[in-house]
C-alpha cells in the first residue's frame, strides 16, 4: 500500500520568505501526487498535481513542487509567502485499486508572520 | 468541477445517538468517498461509496458502525451508529470525477461533536 509522510506538523516562515513544504511517498509503482491546502473551517482545495511528464509541477497562488523518483519526494515551495497563505497544506498520493482511493498524509500547519 | 453540499453543517449529539450526514453533488459522479478528519489530525478514508454496489471500508471501519448508502450518481448519506465522544470529528464528502490522476472536489464537511 502506498503511503505520504510529511516532514513538520507546523512550519512558520516571515512574510516574503521562501516556503518549503516536505513531503515523502511510499510506492511500488509510479504514483499520482497532489498537494491540497485547507483554510480555516474550509473544505480542501487542489493547489498542484502530478501524474506524468513535466517532473516540476506549477499550481494555483504561485505554488509548485518537484516530482524527484530518486527521493521519492513531492515538497511544496513558494518563493515568497504571503499573509493569505497561513493555512493547512496535505500531500497525498493516489492509488489505482479497481476503482481507486486517495491517501493524505498528516498534515503541515503553514504559519506567516508579519 | 463539482460542487458539493453537506448536511448537517455542524450538530451536537448525545452519547449512543444516531446521525445521518447527507451529501448532495451538482453533477452525476461515480466514486464517492467519505474521510474522517479528528481534530488537528489529517483526513482518513472511511470509505469508498460507489452507486449500485456496497460500500467498501478501510481496515478499522465496518458497515454497523457507519452504514453508506448511494442511491443515485448524485447523493450520498453515511451514518455514524451508537455515537460515543471519539466519533466527534469532521466527516468530509468527496468525489472524483478523473480517477486516480483527477482532482478530488470536497464539501466543507459536518463537524460532529458527541457529549
Amino acid at each position: 500500500a502506498q503511503s505520504v509522510t510529511q516532514l513538520g506538523s507546523h512550519v512558520s516562515v516571515s512574510e516574503g520568505a521562501l516556503v518549503l513544504l516536505r513531503c515523502n511517498y511510499s510506492s511500488s509503482v509510479p504514483p499520482y501526487l497532489f498537494w491540497y491546502v485547507q483554510y480555516p473551517n474550509q473544505g480542501l482545495q487542489l493547489l498542484l498535481k502530478y501524474t506524468t511528464g513535466a517532473t516540476l509541477v506549477k499550481g494555483i497562488n504561485g505554488f509548485e513542487a518537484e516530482f524527484k523518483k530518486s527521493e521519492t519526494s513531492f515538497h511544496l515551495t513558494k518563493p515568497s509567502a504571503h499573509m493569505s497563505d497561513a493555512a493547512e497544506y496535505f500531500c497525498a498520493v493516489s492509488e489505482s485499486t479497481g476503482g481507486f482511493k486517495t491517501i493524505f498524509g498528516a498534515g503541515t500547519r503553514l504559519f506567516v508572520k508579519a | 468541477s463539482a460542487v458539493i453540499s453537506q448536511k448537517p453543517s455542524r450538530d451536537i449529539c448525545q452519547r449512543g445517538t444516531s446521525l445521518t450526514i447527507q451529501c448532495q453533488v451538482d453533477s452525476q459522479v461515480t466514486m464517492m468517498f467519505w474521510y474522517r478528519q479528528q481534530p488537528g489530525q489529517s483526513l482518513t478514508l472511511i470509505a469508498t461509496a460507489n452507486q449500485g454496489s456496497e460500500a467498501t471500508y478501510e481496515s478499522g471501519f465496518v458497515i454497523d458502525k457507519f452504514p453508506i448508502s448511494r442511491p443515485n450518481l448524485t447523493f450520498s448519506t453515511l451514518t455514524v451508529s451508537n455515537m460515543s465522544p471519539e466519533d466527534s470529528s469532521i466527516y468530509l464528502c468527496s468525489v472524483g470525477t478523473g480517477g486516480p490522476t483527477g482532482e478530488l472536489f470536497f464539501g466543507e464537511g459536518s463537524r460532529l461533536t458527541v457529549l
